[in-house]
C-alpha cells in the first residue's frame, strides 16, 4: 500500500536560518504529491503540491521537487520566519487507484525563535 | 476566501454515547470527506463521499460510522456508540473538482471519557 515518511521532529530553528523537512513515499503507481502546513488552531491548508516527476511546487518561499529516482519530496526554505511556526505534513495522492484519499506522513513541527 | 466549517470545534462524550459531528463544505463543492488524527498519530482517511453516496472508505469506518449530506449544505459524521479510541481530530474537508486539492475545515476535537 501506499505510505508517506517524514523527518522526525519536533525542529526549532533561529529565525532566517534554512529549513528542510525531508519527505519519502511508497507508491504502487505515480501519485501527486502534497505538502499541508497546519497553523495553532487552524485546520490543514495545501502549501504547494507536484502532480508528476521532475516539478517543483512553490509557495510562500518554500520549495519542494518531485523526485521519482529517490521517492522522495522534500520541504525547503531558504530564510524560515517565526510566522513560519506550525505542522508540516508530507502527503500523497494516487487518483487512478485509491479514489484521490490522501495518505499522510506523521507530520513535523517546526518552531522558529527570533 | 469561502471556507470549509466545522461545528463544535470540541466536544466531549461519555463512551456508548452517539455523536454527530457537523460541517457545511464550500457551496461549490463535490466531493466530501473525513479524515480523522489520534493525538500523536497521523491524519487518517475515513471516508469520502460524492453525489450522495460513499465513494470510498477506510477499514477504519465499520458499521458504527455513518456520513450523511441532509440538506444540500451540511455533510455530517455521525458515531453510534463512541468507545474511547475514537478520541480524536476530525477534520472534514470537501473539493470542486476530482483532481484538485482538498480544502479542510479547522477541525473538531471529539473527547470520549
Amino acid at each position: 500500500g501506499n505510505s508517506v515518511t517524514q523527518m522526525e521532529g519536533p525542529v526549532t530553528l533561529s529565525e532566517e536560518a534554512f529549513l528542510t523537512i525531508n519527505c519519502t513515499y511508497t507508491a504502487t503507481g505515480y501519485p501527486s504529491l502534497f505538502w499541508y502546513v497546519q497553523y495553532p488552531g487552524e485546520g490543514l491548508q495545501l502549501l504547494l503540491k507536484a502532480t508528476k516527476a521532475d516539478d517543483k511546487g512553490s509557495n510562500k518561499g518554500f520549495e519542494a521537487t518531485y523526485r521519482k529516482e529517490t521517492t522522495s519530496f522534500h520541504l525547503e526554505k531558504g530564510s524560515v520566519q517565526v510566522s513560519d511556526s506550525a505542522v508540516y505534513f508530507c502527503a500523497l495522492s494516487e487518483e487512478e487507484t485509491s479514489g484521490s484519499r490522501l495518505t499522510f506522513g506523521e507530520g513535523t513541527q517546526l518552531t522558529v525563535n527570533p | 476566501e469561502p471556507e470549509v466549517t466545522q461545528t463544535p470545534s470540541h466536544q466531549v462524550t461519555q463512551m456508548g454515547q452517539e455523536v454527530i459531528l457537523r460541517c457545511v463544505p464550500i457551496s461549490n463543492h463535490l466531493y466530501f470527506y473525513w479524515y480523522r488524527q489520534i493525538l500523536g498519530q497521523k491524519v487518517e482517511f475515513l471516508v469520502s463521499f460524492y453525489n450522495n453516496e460513499i465513494s470510498e472508505k477506510s477499514e477504519i469506518f465499520d458499521d458504527q460510522f455513518s456520513v450523511e449530506r441532509p440538506d444540500g449544505s451540511n455533510f455530517t459524521l455521525k458515531i453510534r456508540s463512541t468507545k474511547l479510541e475514537d478520541s480524536a481530530m476530525y477534520f472534514c474537508a470537501s473539493k470542486p473538482l476530482f483532481v484538485s486539492p482538498l480544502h479542510f475545515g479547522n477541525g473538531t476535537r471529539l473527547t470520549v471519557t
